[in-house]
């Protein structure tokens, strides 16, 4: 079974330009999130998605991140315009919650973001 | 609101040295807790986890124990290997709310 997959690996881009993560979670796994870690700082919260809906988003830092989940399969993040401060690693992680198990996250491998 | 703590690195030990990293933290309820690694190149993989008090998380001969009087969840192994170098991150998610909250990190290096 493949793993949580993100597209690109790494990323530079200069400021004010746009940039589009991708994640592909587990097949079946209906809860995807988003984290980043910035600076070698703790990997923080940005957003959950239940299926195609956005169940939490309280983590996204401004209206420059745009988070999609069409269809319920794979999201995108979308930066827009970029700013030096969005650089860092971005995971994603997916989840199918079983009896008994908690809520196991299985994490991609991360798209590390560099803006110039 | 939640917050995890972690003891600051870098870590560097011997090979076969005893390995202790700290983990304390504040949450509502009864969080369940967790340890991720992070090896070079790869993405986080979950290491170990508790989800009530007392329990133990144990794999790979790292384990760790669910301290409610003192919150903590703190990491230990006997003996470690150089193949053991890697990021650790303690985490834990509480309540309904299904993120996780992570600790900052504590990079590791084993010397042969």
């Amino acid at each position: 079974e493949a793993g949580v997959t993100q597209f690109p690996s790494h990323s530079v881009i200069e400021k004010g330009q746009t940039v589009t993560l991708r994640c592909d979670p587990i097949s079946g796994h209906d809860n995807l999130y988003w984290y980043r870690r910035v600076m070698g700082k703790e990997i923080k919260f940005l957003l959950h998605f239940v299926k195609e809906s956005k169940q939490d988003e309280s983590g996204m830092p401004n209206n420059r991140f745009l988070a999609e989940r069409t269809g319920g399969t794979y999201s995108t993040l979308k930066v827009q315009p970029a700013e030096l401060e969005d650089s860092g690693v971005y995971f994603c992680a997916s989840s199918q919650e079983a009896r008994g198990r908690g809520y196991e996250q299985y994490f991609g491998p991360g798209t590390r973001l560099t803006v110039t | 609101g939640d917050s995890v703590t972690q003891m600051e690195g870098p870590v560097t030990l011997s090979e076969e040295a005893f390995l202790t990293i700290n983990c304390t933290y504040t949450a509502t309820g009864y969080p369940s807790l967790f340890w991720y690694v992070q090896y070079p190149g790869e993405g986080l993989q979950l290491l170990l986890k508790a989800t009530k008090a007392d329990d133990k998380g144990s794999n790979k001969g790292f384990e760790a124990t669910y301290r409610k009087e003192t919150t903590s969840f703190h990491l230990e192994k006997g003996s470690v290997q150089v193949s053991d170098s890697a990021v650790y991150f303690c985490a834990l998610s509480s309540g309904s709310a299904r993120q996780l909250t992570f600790g900052s990190g504590t990079q590791l290096t084993v010397l042969p």
